[in-house]
């Protein structure tokens, strides 16, 4: 099956800074997305994304789908940017999720 | 419609019980997922439906557990003889099956077995 590789595994930024964080998948997908987990574990959709470059306010992805990798940029972060981000995709219905990236935003 | 509900939010079993969590989809969707999610990993992939067909099925789901969604509207997930290695957040989502795809995600059943 697919498997997804997010890095870095863990992020610590002062507040203001800008990140990047990537995504790789072992196989085609036609089916990406990003998420963020609250500390109450509900993921919220962040973007959906299987080609090209979405922004939305301070966050923006870009999926480069023929290298099968996405990026997602956080600029300006702020403490409430602080959690776990996920990236999942699939082919044939389902989402496979990598492992996340845990972020720390300090004031 | 105010999204993914899965009902109940919290459930605390005694091992060797059996237990059921519930998803109402957004109403529109016609695929329903169920995930399991431990502390420190990414989601893992349970099963699917396509309206009342379950279409795929991971090797994580053990014979003890059992989904269903029979009218292609809401699911239920079934865990028989819980053991303690069964506590995780459970975690259902939907999507629509062409077009955007893109899937939503409710707040998630946490399962504690003691």
């Amino acid at each position: 099956g697919i498997q997804v590789e997010q890095s870095p595994p863990d992020l610590i930024l002062q507040e203001g800074a800008n990140s990047t964080l990537r995504c790789n998948f072992s196989d085609s997908v036609n089916n990406l997305q990003w998420f963020h987990q609250n500390p109450w574990g509900q993921l919220i959709n962040l973007f959906y994304i299987p080609s090209g470059t979405k922004q939305n306010g301070r966050l923006s992805a870009t999926t480069v789908a023929t290298e099968r990798y996405s990026l997602l940029y956080i600029s300006s972060s702020q403490t409430t940017d602080s959690g776990v981000y996920f990236c999942a995709g699939g082919s044939q219905g389902n989402l496979i999720f990598g492992k996340g990236t845990k972020l720390s935003v300090k004031p | 419609d105010t999204g993914v509900s899965q009902n109940p939010r919290h459930k605390i079993t005694k091992r060797g019980q059996n237990v059921t969590f519930r998803c109402d989809p957004i109403s529109e969707h016609n695929r329903l997922y169920w995930y399991r999610q431990t502390l420190g990993q990414g989601p893992e992939f349970l099963t699917y439906f396509q309206n009342e067909a379950q279409l795929e099925k991971s090797r994580l789901l053990s014979d003890r557990f059992s989904a269903e969604r029979p009218k292609g509207s809401f699911s239920t997930l079934e865990i028989q003889r819980t053991e303690q290695g069964d506590s995780a957040m459970y975690l259902c989502a939907s999507s629509l099956d062409r077009g955007n795809t893109e899937a939503f995600f409710g707040q998630g059943t946490r399962l504690t077995v003691v």
